[in-house]
């Protein structure tokens, strides 16, 4: 259980270009989702939170209006990097936190594959 | 300040070496959880074990173990006879119980495990 995928694994796009991304929980329903961004030999850094039928925090330094972020349903939530350029190729990486008691499976993030970014 | 710290950055070890990867976190939180992810060259994260600040029982799940120590505030992470397939980057991070599920990670720590 508690399986998270990404759509898609890897995208190559031109400069200027809009790129979205999805995050789907399959097997259970996600109250809150998470956004990462993940450069090579790097930890992750938290973008965003996006909790369903809500706007999404941000964190501080990341634009917006640039990484817009949707979680219109209780198992899918989107990333649409605007207006690309090659300095947004990264690894996004998303994760979801399940709907539920406290003390049990919801207290985790899973995270999904990865998304691997390439803005020529 | 609230931070991760795993001080080790790469560790190489021979097959069937035992290897202990460090965890160090600060907080003023009395109750938090600590998580340890595993990120093989695919790139997914993967889920290993979740603990509770109220719960210092350590942990063993097959060749994994876990030791907890809120008194130097640590949560180290130890792989007995290490296999080639545990070559990943590690992760510990930090949650707080009340922050909306936000996780602070630590640098991570690349294992080579070389046959």
């Amino acid at each position: 259980g508690a399986v998270v995928s990404q759509h898609p694994s890897r995208v190559i796009c031109k400069s200027g270009t809009s790129v979205k991304i999805e995050c789907r929980s399959l097997d259970f329903q996600a109250t809150t989702m998470f956004w990462y961004r993940q450069f090579p030999k790097q930890s992750l850094m938290l973008m965003a939170t996006s909790n369903e039928g809500s706007k999404a925090t941000y964190e501080q330094g990341v634009e917006k209006d640039k990484f817009l972020i949707n979680h219109a349903s209780l198992t899918l939530s989107t990333l649409t990097v605007t207006s690309a350029h090659p300095e947004d190729s990264s690894f996004y990486i998303c994760s979801a936190r399940e709907r539920g008691q406290r003390g049990g499976r919801q207290e985790t993030q899973y995270f999904g594959p990865g998304t691997r970014l390439l803005v020529l | 300040a609230q931070k991760v710290t795993q001080a080790q950055t790469e560790i190489s070890v021979v097959e069937k070496e035992d290897v202990t990867l460090d965890c160090v976190y600060e907080t003023r939180d009395t109750t938090y959880y600590l998580f340890w992810y595993k990120q093989p060259p695919s790139g997914e994260l993967v889920f290993l074990i979740r603990r509770n600040s109220f719960d210092e029982q350590n942990e063993i799940s097959g060749r994994y173990s876990w030791n907890f120590q809120k008194s130097t505030s640590s949560f180290n992470f130890t792989i007995t006879a290490s296999q080639v397939v545990d070559s990943a980057v590690y992760f510990c991070a930090l949650r707080f119980y009340n922050q909306g599920g936000k996780l602070i990670f630590g640098q991570g720590t690349e294992l080579s495990v070389k046959p």
